[in-house]
């Protein structure tokens, strides 16, 4: 299958400090990313959908100003954790849209996950 | 898109298949069965989709009901490397893509 490099792979931080972390397509052009953040023991929460070249589209309750995304080309997106705080300590988890042949063979590959511990 | 149902978990004795089942009863015509799973600490990994027939892959198969309103998704002969959480997951081909995670079902696979 497809592969989503996801960078990097955990991160501690002071509260008060910024995190980048990046998510790339490897072998195929993603115009849609998505960000997930999993807290332990639950499952996977969509964050926001990422579109090249446009603001990214946030679910209900996550603060865009809090976590920015970026997705300047049709391989790399980031998302920004700014002004971290120890409630933000989750692994953040992305993936990309493989649209493959249309409908049918469309996918989602999803990166290896970040774990950020904010202190 | 529909909403879905799995056990919260499953045993399976290593070398057997794992059959694990998935109710999506208000799945509609346009909508896929999609299968991940998610091994400890790593990101979520494609296994399967279909729409109305059955499908195999490498990995496993996927049995829909004919009236699409439930599906197993059936690993042939488990390993303990199977151990890990399996998310069905019911997405329409027409939205944006995105796949919306219930709580899965954690499989472990014993010797």
């Amino acid at each position: 299958g497809a592969v989503v490099s996801q960078h990097p792979s955990r991160v501690i931080c002071k509260s008060g400090t910024s995190v980048k972390i990046e998510c790339r397509s490897l072998d195929f052009q993603a115009t849609t990313m998505f960000w997930y953040r999993q807290f332990p023991k639950q499952s996977l929460m969509l964050m926001a959908t990422s579109n090249e070249g446009s603001k990214a589209t946030y679910e209900q309750g996550v603060e865009k100003d809090k976590f920015l995304i970026n997705h300047a080309s049709l391989t790399l997106s980031t998302l920004t954790v700014t002004s971290a705080h120890p409630e933000d300590s989750s692994f953040y988890i992305c993936s990309a849209r493989d649209y493959g042949q249309g409908p049918w063979g469309e996918k989602l590959f999803f990166g290896s996950g970040t774990q950020l511990s904010v202190l | 898109d529909a909403k879905t149902t799995q056990p919260p978990s499953m045993d399976c004795a290593e070398g057997r298949a794992a059959n694990l089942p998935c109710n999506h009863s208000t799945i509609s015509g346009n909508e896929y069965v999609y299968w991940y799973r998610q091994i400890h600490s790593q990101g979520p990994q494609y296994i399967i989709h279909g729409l109305k027939n059955n499908e195999t892959n490498e990995m496993a198969s996927l049995i829909i009901t004919e009236d699409r309103k439930s599906s197993t998704l059936i690993l042939p002969h488990a390993t303990l490397r199977d151990t890990a959480v399996y998310y069905c997951i019911v997405r329409g081909s027409s939205n944006t893509g995105k796949l919306i995670f219930g709580q899965g079902t954690t499989l472990q696979v014993k010797p």
